[in-house]
């Protein structure tokens, strides 16, 4: 079975100020991983997917996050965060053998001070 | 369009009341989900269509009917609800590839009254 651990609930930080949102899986097959966002009151955006390849995955908005299978780890980066990045962030993942489930971990929540 | 539209926003029903929820896409997706998200927590899988056949149902209550139309088209109806029931639901597609992600709604928030 598949699994999806984000190891902080609440992660405050200033604006301007580096931010990382860690996130480890658990899987005895190949997945694939995800990044979303979600603003209030809004649905889930896709903001970053590994699916093979290169380890480090960019966003069009200066997040990044990087594959690390040994550790097991996505972790989402941004070197300088805005006031508007302020939202719920969400790591997935999902089996690239077959199926059609995505297990979500329980979600980050971002919050930039001024 | 790279849209997924829910309609309506927002919803409050009576428990003996019979209501659903609309999701349309038109991105050409085969795939369409059903999510419940209650506050603070992550989406839960409800079902899944495929090719407009339930793929999947995560042993919800009768009391959630899902019906795919068409392959543009998800609606969920709702009869008998309880309070517990009361949560953001969301609808999202995607093409077959499990690769590519979801495309999500921005919901419906319904309040069982």
């Amino acid at each position: 079975a598949q699994s999806v651990t984000q190891l902080d609930s609440q992660v405050p930080v200033f604006e301007e100020a580096p931010v990382e949102l860690r996130c480890n899986y658990s899987s005895s097959v190949s997945v694939y991983l995800f990044w979303y966002v979600q603003y209030p009151n809004q649905g889930l955006q896709l903001l970053l997917k590994y699916l093979s390849g290169s380890t480090l995955v960019e966003s069009i908005n200066g997040f990044e996050a990087e594959f690390n299978k040994s550790q097991t780890s996505f972790h989402l980066r941004k070197p300088s965060v805005h006031i508007s990045d302020t939202a719920e962030y969400f790591c997935a993942v999902s089996l690239n053998t077959g199926g059609f489930k995505t297990i979500f971990g329980a979600g980050t929540r971002l919050f930039v001070k001024a | 369009d790279t849209e997924v539209t829910q309609t309506p926003k927002h919803l409050v029903m009576g428990m003996t009341n019979k209501k659903s929820l609309k999701c349309e896409q038109h991105m050409g997706h085969r795939a369409m989900y059903w999510y419940k998200q209650k506050a603070k927590k992550p989406p839960e899988l409800m079902f899944v269509y495929s090719y407009e056949k339930l793929s999947i149902n995560e042993s919800v209550p009768s009391r959630f009917s899902p019906e795919c139309p068409n392959s543009s088209l998800l609606n969920l109806h709702l009869h008998a609800l309880q309070p517990e029931d009361s949560a953001l639901y969301l609808c999202a597609s995607s093409p077959p590839d499990r690769g590519y992600g979801y495309t999500f709604g921005s919901g419906t928030r319904l309040t069982v009254v």
